[in-house]
């Protein structure tokens, strides 16, 4: 079965980076791109941006542009997401997502399907 | 990026009512719109695809509608285990950006 098994919390100071790590297991790994997902307490769900395994092309939310890098390791099927220039507001929940896809009607419609357990991430002085 | 606009934000309802959530595009995504269900402490669990499509296990009392800008969730008749908080979600493009949420309480 998909398995998506991210790295422990980690405590931040502002202005440091965090990389978080995300290893896949159960289908092939460079078939599927990886999104990351955020979750600050109290608040919704943000999606930071997404990466093509196979390419390594990537695309990130705009309010994260400059700040954040995804990569994949298809050697270790592992994803990355660093994020620099930590802020207090960066204080989250992390997610790696794998999506599902149905396209039986001839239009393919994408969803996220297989999450990472998630990882805390708190940047405090 | 593609804003997505979820209304109301919170609603308080009973067992057995009707609820309906929308959600508002920024640009046309024709129908490429998701709904999550998410309750404390879990991952978001999918309900919907394609803006009408029901997810494989999902009580049929769950139901979309909608195209291009415009989308409604209904729950026909609210269960105990629906109080949870529920996102609309685009996958028009790759950066797939979430409604800020409807959070549905016990009333």
């Amino acid at each position: 079965q998909v398995q998506l098994v991210q790295s422990g919390a980690e405590v931040k100071k502002p202005g440091a980076s965090v990389k978080v790590s995300c290893k896949a297991s159960g289908y092939t790994f460079d078939s599927y791109g990886i999104s990351w997902v955020r979750q600050a307490p109290g608040q919704g769900l943000e999606c930071m941006g997404w990466i093509s395994v196979y390419y390594g092309s990537t695309n990130y939310a705009q309010n994260l542009q400059g700040r954040v890098t995804m990569t994949a390791d298809t050697s270790t099927n592992t994803a990355y997401m660093e994020l620099r220039s930590l802020r207090s507001d960066d204080t989250a929940v992390y997610y790696c997502v794998r999506e599902g896809g149905d396209c039986s009607g001839g239009t393919c419609y994408y969803y996220f399907q297989h999450w990472g357990q998630g990882t805390l991430v708190t940047v405090s002085s | 990026d593609i804003q997505m606009t979820q209304s109301p934000s919170s609603l308080s309802a009973s067992i057995g009512d009707r609820v309906t959530i929308t959600c508002r595009a920024s640009q046309s995504i024709s129908r490429y719109l998701n709904w999550y269900q998410h309750k404390p402490g879990k991952t978001p669990d999918l309900l919907i695809y394609g803006a009408s499509t029901l997810q494989s296990g999902v009580p049929s009392r769950f139901s979309g509608s909608g195209s291009g800008t415009d989308f409604t969730l209904t729950i026909s008749s609210l269960q105990p285990e629906d109080f949870a908080t529920y996102y609309c979600q685009q996958s028009y493009n790759s950066t797939k950006t979430f409604g800020g949420g409807t959070k549905v309480d016990i009333k």
